[in-house]
């Protein structure tokens, strides 16, 4: 069956550290992955998207790579900051177009 | 309209009523997901529309639950006889429908079942 692993359910880090973050799927051939920041009592809001074509994406301090033969996206926040304190979620698609959230890590940043 | 809009934001209700909460997508978004999330928990899929073509239900726990969408509009998703484990808060998204397609997410209904 498809499944989508978050490894580590929290994470801390120190300030002005980077944070990384991973997302492991099984059964899924995603023509792309998207990550989304959700803050408590919020919805989830759309951060990053990679195709299956490419290797890494940039956006100010955030960074996401996917490898399709390891079947793993890394996220990671540089220069981390306490305002980065969220969960974090990947998202990958299936083939009729369904979006699957895996089931998220809390990141915590210490001033 | 400038988001998702979810109504009513907070519903309390007793075990064993029925409730309906309500969800107004984007302007144009063709595909539309119910979520539900216990709190501290992740995301739990529900139901998925997508145009015209048949609803995936596959994420709905008991029958008790039901959605509809009336063409690529509003959407309602029904609880009935609702139990003290239905407590949480339930989220619309919506997407446009297209290749690539984030999803854009209402602020959700917390649902208190007493």
């Amino acid at each position: 069956s498809q499944k989508i692993e978050q490894n580590s359910e929290a994470l801390n880090i120190q300030e002005g550290k980077t944070a990384t973050l991973t997302c492991n799927y099984t059964n899924y051939s995603p023509a792309y992955l998207q990550w989304y920041r959700q803050d408590p009592g919020r919805g989830p809001v759309f951060l990053l998207l990679i195709r299956e074509n490419e290797k890494e994406k940039r956006k100010e301090r955030l960074k996401v790579t996917f490898d399709t033969t390891l079947k793993q996206s890394l996220f990671h926040i540089t220069a981390s900051q306490p305002a980065d304190s969220a969960t974090y979620l990947c998202a990958l698609v299936s083939s009729y177009g369904k979006l699957t959230f895996g089931q998220g890590t809390i990141l915590t940043v210490h001033p | 309209g400038a988001g998702v809009s979810q109504s009513p934001s907070n519903k309390v209700t007793e075990k064993g009523k029925d409730v309906e909460l309500r969800c107004d997508p984007i302007s144009g978004h063709t595909a539309l997901y119910w979520y539900r999330q216990r709190l501290g928990q992740g995301l739990e899929f529900l139901i998925y529309f997508q145009g015209n073509s048949a609803p995936d239900k596959s994420g709905l726990p008991s029958d008790r639950f039901s959605a509809e969408r009336t063409g690529e509009s509003v959407s309602t998703l029904t609880i009935q006889r609702t139990q003290q484990e239905d407590s949480a808060v339930y989220l619309c998204a919506s997407e446009p429908g297209q290749a690539l397609d984030e999803q854009f997410f209402g602020p959700g209904t917390r649902l208190t079942v007493l």
